[in-house]
């Protein structure tokens, strides 16, 4: 079964300052696609970027970019300019293809604090 | 405006009671998934359905029933049977493409159950 992990359960960043979010996931599968969504205190989920495993590009929203490392299993979010609505909850997240391409998996999120 | 919408915002149930809680999607997708939220937790799946009166049990099935009368609505009942129902609840709705599975899920703004 696929598996994602987010290791920092707390992030703080500097507002107009850079921040890394991490996330690694274990899976057999070659084809398949990662999320990174934010959950702010709404609690509503919004979608921020998402990556195709087949593209080496990694995908870039604006101020968001992703380092994916598909040798590593590695996903993880840079946010560049941190603002004050970037204060939430992130969670990445996983879904295979084929007959697996139904289901997320998430990790179990990182709190970003964003500091004036 | 398209959307997601889950009602209501905060629901109460005593023990013993069933209760449904709705999801509509104006959004035209044909699947549909119920997720679970528990504290410091990622989201769990609970349902899902990808057309017109078919659904599917997620990982965590026990103690919920769905149905899919129409493309739109895909409203949850949370049972007596089920054991720790006091939970954050999201519904998600994507497209279906062709040969390649479903595409990227979209939230609801959810609903927080809890039990007395």
């Amino acid at each position: 079964a696929q598996t994602v992990t987010q290791s920092q359960p707390e992030m703080s960043v500097q507002e107009a300052e850079t921040v890394t979010l991490s996330c690694t996931y274990d899976t057999s599968e070659s084809d398949y696609y990662l999320f990174w969504y934010k959950q702010p205190p709404s609690r509503q989920m919004i979608l921020v970027i998402r990556q195709e495993a087949y593209k080496q590009q990694n995908a870039t929203e604006n101020r968001f970019s992703v380092n994916f490392q598909k040798a590593a299993k590695s996903f993880s979010l840079k946010i560049s300019d941190s603002q004050l609505g970037d204060a939430a909850m992130y969670f990445c997240a996983y879904r295979g293809s084929g007959g697996s391409n139904y289901k997320l998996t998430f990790g179990k999120g990182t709190l970003l604090t964003v500091n004036p | 405006d398209g959307g997601i919408t889950q009602s209501p915002k905060y629901l109460f149930r005593k023990e013993g009671q069933n209760v449904t809680l709705s999801c509509e999607q104006n959004l035209n997708h044909d699947a549909m998934y119920w997720y679970r939220q528990d504290p410091g937790q990622g989201l769990r799946l609970i349902y899902y359905s990808q057309i017109v009166n078919d659904f599917q049990k997620g990982d965590i099935a026990e103690g919920y029933s769905v149905s899919r009368e129409k493309k739109e609505s895909f409203p949850l009942t949370v049972t007596s049977a089920q054991k720790n129902p006091t939970a954050f609840y999201l519904c998600a709705s994507s497209i279906l493409l062709a040969g390649a599975g479903t595409d990227t899920q979209y939230f609801g703004p959810g609903t927080r159950l809890t039990v007395l």
